[in-house]
């Protein structure tokens, strides 16, 4: 199963919004409504922010969303803040009893 | 408050054996999907096996053959078995928690260093 594609680095001021990307295939993105996003500050454990396409876990802030269109899912952080920054990970189910990540995506808050 | 506290890793040899140790709290591990993820130093995230609530297992083809999950659910813990080491297994291990396709409560990870 070939991982998820990411953009390696994203980047925006405070306050702004960032839109991340995480290209599947129809096996995985595509084929089912099983896409996650993680957030990971270094040398911490990754942290569930959305599952499922759009849902947030509860104490996740609303300026988390995402979507997803065909083979293609997307993070959203609006209004960003210095604390946001940190490496973002996007999974999908892989259609054949697994999990497939994306290769990550470095978020910095200039 | 659920929380899974691992132990176990460290230093191997190549072709040699390590086993990591996953204890669930506020939860029971027979109750859940439990998974296994690894991550390379300075690389990303990769998924290595899940687990059942039956107790059945399944590997990514990176480990397969190799990696065996067992659990003792009286105690909660899950084990990960990896036994053929190879230099690219050494990864920050992590076990997870798997609702529906998602990892809500991870582990603190747990080191595992493959070298001669």
């Amino acid at each position: 199963q070939s991982a998820l594609t990411q953009p390696p680095s994203a980047s925006g001021s405070p306050g702004q919004s960032v839109t991340i990307s995480c290209t599947g295939t129809s096996s995985d993105i595509g084929g089912y409504n099983y896409v996650s996003w993680y957030q990971q500050h270094p040398g911490k454990a990754p942290k569930l922010m959305i599952y499922e396409v759009t849902k947030r876990p509860s104490g996740v802030p609303d300026r988390f969303s995402a979507s997803k269109s065909g083979n293609t899912a997307s993070l959203t952080v609006s209004g960003l803040q210095t604390e946001d920054e940190a490496d973002y990970y996007c999974s999908s189910y892989g259609g054949s009893n697994n999990l497939v990540f994306g290769g990550g995506t470095k978020l910095t808050v200039l | 408050e659920v929380q899974l506290v691992q132990s176990g890793g460290g230093l191997s040899q190549p072709g040699g054996s390590l086993s990591l140790s996953c204890a669930a709290s506020g939860s029971r591990i027979s109750d859940t999907y439990m998974t296994w993820v690894r991550q390379a130093p300075g690389k990303g995230l990769e998924w290595v096996s899940m687990t059942y609530t039956g107790g059945n297992t399944v590997y990514a083809d990176s480990v397969k053959g190799r990696f065996t999950v067992s659990r003792d659910t009286s105690k909660d813990t899950l084990f990960l078995q990896m036994n053929s080491l190879r230099a690219e297994d050494t990864a920050v291990y992590y076990c997870a928690r798997d609702r529906g396709y998602s990892l809500p409560i991870w582990g603190q990870g747990t080191m595992v260093t493959v070298s001669s």
